[in-house]
């Protein structure tokens, strides 16, 4: 399998559950990245591991929980979401995370998420 | 800040029309600026890039100018069709740091 995936593809859940997203990438790349997709919203970027170090956290609640165990995968817990949280969350690598020098995102073709 | 503002859609066309659809910035320093097509149930492709001013990035009829002066990367295509309707999303990111900004996003829909 090539490219960057992402399971499950979609996924419900009730706001006290506890549930996680799972992102693979099958192309040597070193680093990865959460995205938010909102309707009518600019994809926001969530989380961005390079190297399996955590670089940033664009102020994400602490609802969402992040894991990289190694460079290929990435992982998002989820626990005691709200219905705003529904979204279609996107996963992206990238060779590293100095993107001005690569400047290619790679991305999954997300988990669409409903909180109810 | 940093951002990027694109032309609100849904844009609906005729197949072989003329196809524009506007983007600009506002960045610190020197940004390079991305174009992205995002297919039904898919996730977001690169469509093409440009690093520089004047540069032009192209790719499947695509292309796009980077105009420093205009802070502008419009996306433009001479002749559309139906396998390019999707959502379209101009991006960039700045030489200051790790940071990719995104537009909303304007889906196109052609017609036959």
């Amino acid at each position: 399998e090539t490219g960057v995936t992402q399971t499950p593809r979609h996924l419900v859940m009730g706001m006290t559950n506890k549930k996680s997203l799972k992102c693979e990438q099958h192309l040597g790349h070193n680093a990865m990245y959460w995205y938010k997709q909102s309707a009518k919203k600019p994809l926001e970027l969530m989380f961005v591991y390079n190297f399996k170090e955590q670089t940033e956290n664009n102020s994400v609640p602490s609802r969402f929980s992040p894991e990289c165990p190694n460079s290929s995968h990435l992982f998002l817990h989820l626990h005691t979401l709200q219905p705003e949280d529904s979204a279609l969350y996107l996963c992206a690598s990238s060779q590293e995370a100095a993107l001005s020098t690569v400047g290619t995102q790679y991305f999954g073709p997300g988990t669409r998420l409903t909180v109810l | 800040g940093d951002s990027v503002t694109q032309m609100e859609g849904p844009v609906t066309l005729s197949e072989e029309a003329f196809l524009t659809i506007n983007c600009t910035y506002t960045a610190t320093g020197y940004p390079s600026l991305f174009w992205y097509v995002q297919y039904p149930g898919e996730g977001l492709q690169l469509l093409l890039k440009a690093t520089k001013a004047d540069d032009k990035g192209s790719n499947k009829g695509f292309e796009a100018t980077y105009r420093k002066e205009t802070t502008s990367f419009h996306l433009e295509k001479g002749s559309v069709q139906v396998s390019d309707s999707a959502v379209y999303f101009c991006a960039l990111t700045t030489n200051t740091g790790n940071q990719f900004y995104f537009g909303t996003g304007t889906s196109l829909t052609v017609i036959p």
